[in-house]
């Protein structure tokens, strides 16, 4: 079966730091453009970074940049995402996304079609 | 950056057709891909490239994009179409993944 399994979620306060991990099987994790989906409470989706199958290539949006680190390994069919510099507003579930096509390239990226079932960060003091 | 326009409610009878709109700028040149989001749930993929269903959505689900509007079309609607919609694109020129705000249906 495949499947995504978020972990690393919890209770931090502003200023701190969190790393999320997501555990993938049931597909060849290593060809698969990988990310980072999250939403606030009661708020829509907001795309938080993404990272090429190699590890090459990684985007992140602007709120997020110099502050989360996405990474992957590939050997142990996990991605990461490492938050640093945290903030209240960076409360929200955060959910891994799979790209539906394998062996993608930049310009031709598809829909997410597997995700995982999230992870609750919370960030108060 | 480039944005998404959706709106944030759309009802539509029992066994009607309801369309959710997005908007963008020459959205009508970018894949489109739609979302369905029920409560306590993980999105859902349910359109993808526009107007290609995923194994396992029904065949009520469609869609189109041109211009600057994207629209996904639930025909017969039921009382388990009911959830949250989101289309999103990837913006190659900025290197974003961009969604729409989120449209809730309602099925009367």
């Amino acid at each position: 079966e495949v499947e995504l399994v978020e972990s690393g979620g919890g209770l931090v306060q502003p200023g701190g730091s969190l790393r999320l991990s997501c555990a993938a099987s049931g597909f060849t994790f290593s060809s698969y453009w990988m990310s980072w989906v999250r939403q606030a409470p009661g708020k829509g989706l907001e795309w938080v970074a993404n990272i090429k199958q190699d590890g090459s290539e990684k985007y992140y949006v602007d709120s997020v940049k110099g502050r989360f680190t996405i990474s992957r390994d590939n050997a142990k069919n996990s991605l990461y995402l490492q938050m640093n510099s945290l903030r209240v507003e960076d409360t929200a579930v955060y959910y891994c996304a799979r790209d539906r096509t394998p062996n993608s390239g930049y310009y031709n990226r598809d829909a997410f079609d597997i995700w995982g079932q999230g992870t609750m960060v919370t960030v108060s003091s | 950056s480039y944005e998404l326009t959706q709106p944030l409610s759309v009802s539509v009878a029992l066994g009607q057709t309801a369309r959710i709109t997005c908007g963008g700028n020459n959205i009508g040149s970018k894949n489109v891909h739609w979302y369905q989001q029920r409560p306590g749930q993980a999105p859902a993929l349910v359109m993808y490239r526009d107007n290609n269903r995923p194994s396992g959505i029904p065949e009520r689900f469609s869609g189109s994009n041109s211009g600057n509007t994207a629209t996904l079309i639930i025909s017969r609607a039921q009382a388990g179409d009911e959830a949250d919609y989101y289309c999103q694109v990837w913006d190659s020129s900025t290197s974003q993944v961009v969604f729409g705000g989120g449209t809730k249906l309602t099925v009367l």
